[in-house]
């Protein structure tokens, strides 16, 4: 699956650093989402953008800052992360946001030490 | 109440068996219904959705939908050890743009 591309693969980073995850969707796709999922739990919604408009914001810390500059893309900026924030990060799209199946990228699996 | 529940698993079939697997959720306004396949250290991948009552069949998969019991299940039959994975069911929950996923139930068809 190349519709969904998420950079980068891995990353390890302390928790005074500051990162970004990026996705890029090329689907044509109006609804971009930000998933978290750790280990032996369900997948988290973290924050919905619907034509780069957030809609949604899952009561997530503000150490995770969405970015959406357009409808293909989408960030993640990370600051000053906890050891229990490490896990996978998945981006997602979607045409109709909920009633139409997302199409995920590979993740970004995300390590702080 | 979880929105979504499955068994966790794992649930271990022989190959060529039938494996089936159960998925409830707590919203009886939910109307979207998707079954993704997970393998180990990969994304998940969407085999199969269902939005009305009743079956719908995609090759060896068959979603069941039964909105008043507020369940749908995932059949795979003549399985093979490829199908071994966790499987997520997904439901709408809510307001549209919220999808709530299960746990997952991993699955492993024994040679």
């Amino acid at each position: 699956e190349t519709g969904v591309t998420q950079t980068p693969r891995h990353l390890v980073m302390g928790m005074t650093n500051k990162k970004s995850l990026k996705c890029e969707q090329h689907l044509g796709h109006n609804a971009m989402y930000w998933y978290k999922q750790s280990a032996k739990k369900p997948l988290e919604l973290m924050f919905v953008y619907n034509f780069k408009e957030q809609t949604e914001n899952n009561s997530v810390p503000s150490r995770f800052s969405p970015e959406c500059p357009n409808s293909s893309h989408l960030f993640l900026h990370l600051h000053t992360l906890q050891p229990e924030d490490s896990a996978l990060y998945l981006c997602a799209s979607s045409h109709d946001r909920g009633r139409k199946p997302l199409h995920f990228g590979n993740g970004t699996r995300l390590t702080v030490t | 109440q979880k929105e979504v529940e499955q068994n966790s698993g794992p649930l271990s079939v022989p190959e060529g068996a039938i494996a089936s697997l159960n998925c409830t959720y707590s919203d009886r306004g939910s109307q979207s219904f998707f079954w993704y396949r997970q393998y180990s250290g990969k994304s998940p991948e969407l085999i199969m959705f269902i939005y009305s009552n009743g079956d719908k069949e995609d090759g060896r998969f068959t979603a069941q939908l039964n909105k008043a019991s507020q369940y749908v299940s995932l059949l795979i039959r003549d399985s093979q050890p490829s199908d071994s994975a966790t499987y997520l069911c997904a439901v709408n929950i809510g307001d549209d743009y919220k999808l709530s996923f299960g746990a997952g139930t991993t699955v492993t068809v024994r040679a």
